[in-house]
């Protein structure tokens, strides 16, 4: 089965620049999505197609994907910005995969 | 708007039906599915309605699941059998917009919680 792995947390200072990777076989090939959830509430898509952003999404949210990896890029971190991050793809056997998740720390 | 219902206290060995009642775009065009997170966990894909009518499903839920729409109430529905404690979760409907170039969730709902207990 095609699984998408995350680190289950990350840690950054505000202003800094966020990593959150994920990996997967082969995932260049496929076109990753990318959702920030805050407690109690519903995701919120804010990458789509590997690297692009819904129109209310902030710029400093970027993607990149290749190879097997992908990664959401935070640039200039700030507090509203810690959350849950998932990435996504679509599989033609395991149709929709997330990954497990990693809780972003700002601080 | 994507608005569930449904949730509740549901026995092991018991069904349970949850509704997705949907404004602004019409369900019968549009790639719905519903996706699940247990209690301190994860997002987990359920199920998939396409357009077509044809369906998907995960393989927690295959063959005890079902899931279907009314048109004329604009509405998503699931079902699903033999509930046990793994179907704990705030389940969500949601609309992949970008289905066929990729992948992704644009439309969520609120979620409604379902406990198995």
């Amino acid at each position: 089965s095609f699984e998408l792995t995350q680190p289950p947390s990350e840690s950054v200072s505000p202003g800094q620049t966020a990593y959150i990777a994920c990996s997967g076989d082969n995932l260049g090939t496929k076109f990753v999505s990318w959702y920030q959830q805050k407690p109690g509430q519903s995701p919120v898509l804010v990458i789509f197609q590997d690297d692009k952003r819904p129109p209310e999404i902030p710029m400093r949210f970027s993607g990149s994907n290749s190879g097997n990896r992908a990664t959401l890029t935070i640039s200039g971190t700030q507090d509203v910005d810690e959350a849950d991050y998932y990435c996504q793809a679509w599989d033609s056997t395991d149709f929709y995969v997330f990954g497990s998740g990693t809780h972003l720390t700002v601080l | 708007q994507l608005i569930e219902s449904g949730g509740g206290l549901h026995q092991p060995g018991g069904s349970l039906r949850l509704s997705c009642a949907v404004s602004g775009f019409s369900v019968k065009t549009a790639f719905m599915s519903w996706v699940r997170q247990a209690p301190g966990k994860g997002l987990e894909w359920v199920s998939l309605m396409y357009p077509t009518g044809g369906t998907d499903y995960s393989d927690s839920v295959k063959g005890r699941s079902s899931i279907s729409r009314d048109n004329s109430k604009n509405t998503l529905y699931l079902e699903i059998n033999r509930l046990t404690a793994a179907d704990t979760a705030v389940y969500f409907c949601a609309r992949d917009t970008y289905f066929g170039s990729g992948t992704a969730f644009v439309h969520w709902g609120q979620g409604t919680l379902v406990s198995v207990s």
